[in-house]
């Protein structure tokens, strides 16, 4: 009965490296998100995946990130070119579904320093 | 999009009732009305949703306006434990059968002990 699962749970990388975070979500949840969380501030919602497949990303904020998912499971989260504007706490959530009355259940982040 | 409003913060004395409200003048008939909380270090966690009927669950009650563009989280006994910041969140239909969960800035809650 895990919960969701994020790793690195902490990440330290030089400006301008590259860093993959990875999420599994619980199992059999189809819907997948993840959000970002500057310190001190709410959370910004970053991409949606429904299965396999992005329906939403609008919240990315550059072309330096992108996600996937495989097998309706695990996602990674990308981030190339690492600038200090990009440390942040890196949540991820999954939920059964992606109706209105289904509840999301939330990782513990990874806390990423870019330095 | 349709957006929520909360107070920025709130104190409630322990073993006393908390109201915590939210405004969301602009919900859609087919908006849900979830609320999450975050403690501290810790990743958001579900409280309780509802529609248009007011939701009992083991943590908290939720009270939906009649014209739901309003909504009040209750607990009923607060504790040092509950010291989180709440979110207000209307997963709103985003189109191609899914519903968005987009996150304000919520209410953080002190309790006095």
């Amino acid at each position: 009965g895990a919960g969701v699962s994020q790793s690195p749970s902490n990440k330290v990388t030089e400006k301008g490296k590259d860093v993959e975070l990875r999420c599994d979500p619980i199992s059999g949840h189809t819907a997948l998100y993840w959000y970002r969380q500057s310190l001190g501030q709410g959370l910004e919602f970053l991409i949606y995946f429904q299965g396999n497949s992005a329906p939403d990303k609008s919240g990315l904020p550059s072309d330096r990130f992108s996600a996937e998912r495989t097998g309706g499971s695990v996602s990674t989260l990308t981030i190339q070119r690492t600038q200090q504007e990009d440390s942040a706490v890196y949540l991820c959530a999954s939920s059964l579904g992606a109706q209105g009355r289904t509840e999301a259940f939330f990782g513990q982040g990874t806390r990423l320093t870019v330095v | 999009d349709a957006k929520t409003t909360q107070p920025n913060s709130m104190e409630s004395n322990e073993e006393e009732p908390v109201h915590l409200p939210c405004n969301h003048s602009t919900i859609s008939g087919t908006d849900y009305i979830h609320w999450y909380r975050q403690l501290p270090s810790q990743g958001p966690e579900y409280v309780i949703h509802g529609l248009t009927s007011n939701v009992n669950n083991r943590m908290a009650s939720l009270a939906i306006a009649e014209d739901r563009k309003s909504s009040t989280l209750i607990l009923h006994r607060a504790t040092l434990r509950d010291a989180a910041v709440y979110y207000c969140i209307l997963r709103t239909y985003s189109g191609a059968g899914s519903y968005q969960l987009t996150f304000g800035k919520g209410t953080k809650l002190s309790v006095i002990p």
